[in-house]
């Protein structure tokens, strides 16, 4: 399976930048990086997508390690709705495995 | 634009009761269709996927089944529900390759009880 390690939790403070972790040391060459975040009693919603190069978009940025084996997603500046869990996955085969993902608290 | 509509969004069924959930999409054609599984307080697990009419992949032997009897149609059965198949069941599509997003359905909330 496609395996991801993210950390369990995470704290940030409002308006302060937040940076989440992600390690994928199983990646291929061809696998996209992933990240969708659910907030509570939701679906997983999309928030980016890489391949090798950082990416930016109107929610978050990514950074890709140049080996591809880690990642980090970027939240410029957070606010109280980015409170979630936020999942990193790589898909292969046509088929995504989610794990168990990083529940970001934010302090007003 | 593209949609993806689940329903129902919550649904208490007794224990021994039968089960059907349904997803369809909207704007697309062909697309890979998924159905996720959250227990209270868990992750997210991958039940079935489909890459096209008829062609179904199990990832977890249960007491559940899908079909796809049409293009943008996937829907999740059981014959008899179980008290542990209680939980939050998420429906997606994407459009395949490894490059592709998923956009998840609003979900169904199932207690079996």
């Amino acid at each position: 399976d496609a395996k991801t390690t993210q950390p369990n939790s995470m704290e940030s403070n409002e308006e302060e930048p937040v940076h989440l972790p992600c390690n994928h040391s199983t990646i291929s060459g061809t696998d996209y990086i992933h990240w969708y975040r659910q907030l509570p009693s939701q679906g997983p919603e999309y928030v980016i997508h890489g391949l090798t190069s950082n990416v930016n978009n109107r929610m978050a940025s990514l950074a890709i390690a140049e080996d591809r084996k880690s990642s980090t997603l970027i939240l410029h500046r957070a606010t109280l709705r980015d409170a979630a869990v936020y999942y990193c996955m790589y898909g292969r085969d046509d088929k995504i495995i989610f794990g168990k993902g990083t529940r970001l608290h934010i302090l007003p | 634009s593209q949609t993806i509509h689940q329903w129902p969004a919550t649904l208490v069924q007794p224990v021994g009761s039968p089960l059907s959930l349904e997803c369809t999409v909207e704007g697309t054609s062909n697309p890979n269709l998924y159905w996720y599984r959250q227990a209270a307080g868990r992750g997210l697990q991958l039940l079935f996927y489909s890459i096209g009419i008829d062609q179904i992949s199990s990832e977890v032997p249960q007491n559940l089944s899908a079909s796809r009897p049409q293009d943008r149609q996937f829907i999740l059965s059981s014959k008899k529900l179980l008290l542990s198949d209680s939980g939050f069941y998420l429906c997606a599509w994407s459009v395949g390759g490894r490059g592709g997003g998923y956009t998840f359905g609003a979900g169904t909330r199932l207690t079996v009880v």
